[in-house]
């Protein structure tokens, strides 16, 4: 079946350590998203990638980096840099139309949960 | 400005009646489009239904439609005939341009048996 998978689901960090989600897609999506939601709140995006080999900064990009160098996949690094990592990582991927209103869903992973000790 | 405005925190329905979400948007692109998706405890978010802005009628999903007043800019979940597996946290979004996704803070739906 196609879909987003998330690895690990649970994750647990020491302050100052970097750690790295994994996000692997088989949709065949050129899109691929990062966000992180926090309790009770809304997905605020991360960094999103178009195509191979390029990724623009979201909202929140700060203390997290990226790289796209398959199209089936896009990992977020969490470095020691970003003050407040707890938080729950949700991964996405969509098709990226050449132009109209389609629809372009969002696909997304099952998240990964982040927790500082 | 907030892109994507979703005004009730939580909502509690009696199963089997309908409820309504209610989204509000802000967007001066002529091109856009709205969804909405399920987000159940367990974390994932799943879609439910999308609404193009050029769609001239309001998008049905089985139990889900989608009410959409273009001039009002909102874009209202409905589901019919709730069922308990329905309570969960539900987001409103909206895609500008092919891949600028806005989310809002979700409302959290409660259906009692």
């Amino acid at each position: 079946d196609g879909g987003i998978t998330q690895s690990p689901k649970y994750l647990f960090r020491k302050e100052g350590q970097n750690v790295t989600l994994s996000c692997e897609q088989n949709l065949n999506h050129d899109a691929m998203y990062w966000y992180r939601q926090d309790p009770g709140q809304g997905l605020r995006l991360i960094y999103y990638s178009q195509i191979v080999n390029d990724f623009q900064k979201g909202d929140i990009a700060e203390g997290y980096s990226v790289s796209r160098e398959k199209k089936e996949s896009f990992p977020l690094t969490v470095t020691s840099a970003q003050k407040n990592p707890t938080a729950f990582y949700l991964c996405a991927s969509s098709l990226r139309l050449a132009g109209g209103p389609g629809a372009n869903v969002l696909t997304f992973g099952a998240g990964s949960r982040l927790t500082v000790l | 400005a907030q892109k994507i405005t979703q005004t009730q925190p939580g909502m509690f329905v009696q199963e089997k009646e309908a409820v309504t979400l209610d989204c509000t948007y802000d967007t001066s692109d002529p091109s856009y489009g709205l969804f909405w998706y399920k987000q159940p405890s367990s974390g994932e978010m799943i879609f439910l239904i999308y609404q193009g802005s050029y769609d001239q009628q309001n998008a049905t999903e089985g139990r889900y439609s989608l009410n959409f007043q273009k001039a009002r800019k909102s874009a209202n979940l409905v589901i019919s005939a709730s069922q308990l597996g329905d309570s969960a946290m539900y987001f409103c979004a909206m895609r500008e341009g092919l891949n600028k996704f806005y989310f809002g803070s979700g409302t959290k739906l409660n259906v009692k048996p």
